[in-house]
């Protein structure tokens, strides 16, 4: 069966500081992985994606994430938080063998000025 | 761009009410799925449909629940008899699905239901 933790309900950083948001992940077969965004009052929006071919994976807003099979982790980060960052990430997985994504829990990432 | 909407945003009922949440997807895409949040829970998965019948479906998508497209553009989730732990956020997504199960899911904006 196939699951996602995300560590940390709250994230908080200053504006300009790195950001990372933790997730691992658990799947018998090779995972696909995605990082989705909630901005308030809006719908999922996909931030980035691994599919198997390169580990480290750039998003839109300068966000990316490195797959390590070995660690079972697929981070999610940012070189430097701005306040329109600030929203809910949600890291999911899906494998081969069904369609449905598992989803995390969610970190809610708050910029401070 | 292209978008998935969804209405009602926010819809109260009395428990014992039929709901029904309408969704447009993407008008090229073929897959078509439901997922609620509960209130501060993780997003769950309810069903997917494709070629105009339900693909998957999970252990929360009982006999209260049932989806259909009535024409070319609408998808439809239908709540029969509501309770109170239907409550939650309730997200359609569409996908085309060529790139297999990497594919991206295009999600609305979510209709939130609240059972009274």
């Amino acid at each position: 069966a196939q699951s996602v933790t995300q560590l940390g309900s709250h994230v908080s950083v200053s504006e300009g500081a790195l950001v990372l948001l933790r997730c691992n992940y658990s799947s018998s077969v090779p995972p696909y992985l995605f990082w989705y965004v909630q901005y308030p009052n809006q719908g999922l929006q996909l931030l980035l994606k691994y599919t198997s071919a390169a580990t480290l994976v750039k998003g839109i807003n300068d966000f990316e994430a490195e797959f390590k099979k070995s660690e079972t982790s697929f981070h999610l980060t940012k070189p430097s938080a701005h306040m329109s960052d600030a929203a809910e990430y949600f890291c999911a997985v899906r494998s081969d063998s069904n369609y449905q994504l598992i989803w995390g829990a969610g970190t809610k990432l708050i910029i401070k000025p | 761009e292209p978008e998935v909407t969804q209405t009602p945003s926010h819809q109260v009922t009395q428990m014992g009410q039929e709901v029904i949440l309408r969704c447009v997807p993407i008008s090229n895409h073929l897959y078509f799925y439901w997922y609620r949040q509960i209130l501060g829970q993780k997003v769950e998965f309810l069903v997917s449909f494709y070629n105009n019948e339900i693909s998957e479906k999970s252990e929360i998508f009982d006999d209260q629940f049932s989806v259909e497209r009535p024409d070319g553009s609408n998808f439809t989730l239908k709540i029969r008899s509501t309770k109170l732990e239907d409550s939650a956020m309730y997200f359609c997504a569409s996908s085309d699905m060529r790139g297999g199960p990497g594919g991206e899911l295009f999600f609305g904006e979510g209709s939130r239901l609240t059972v009274l």
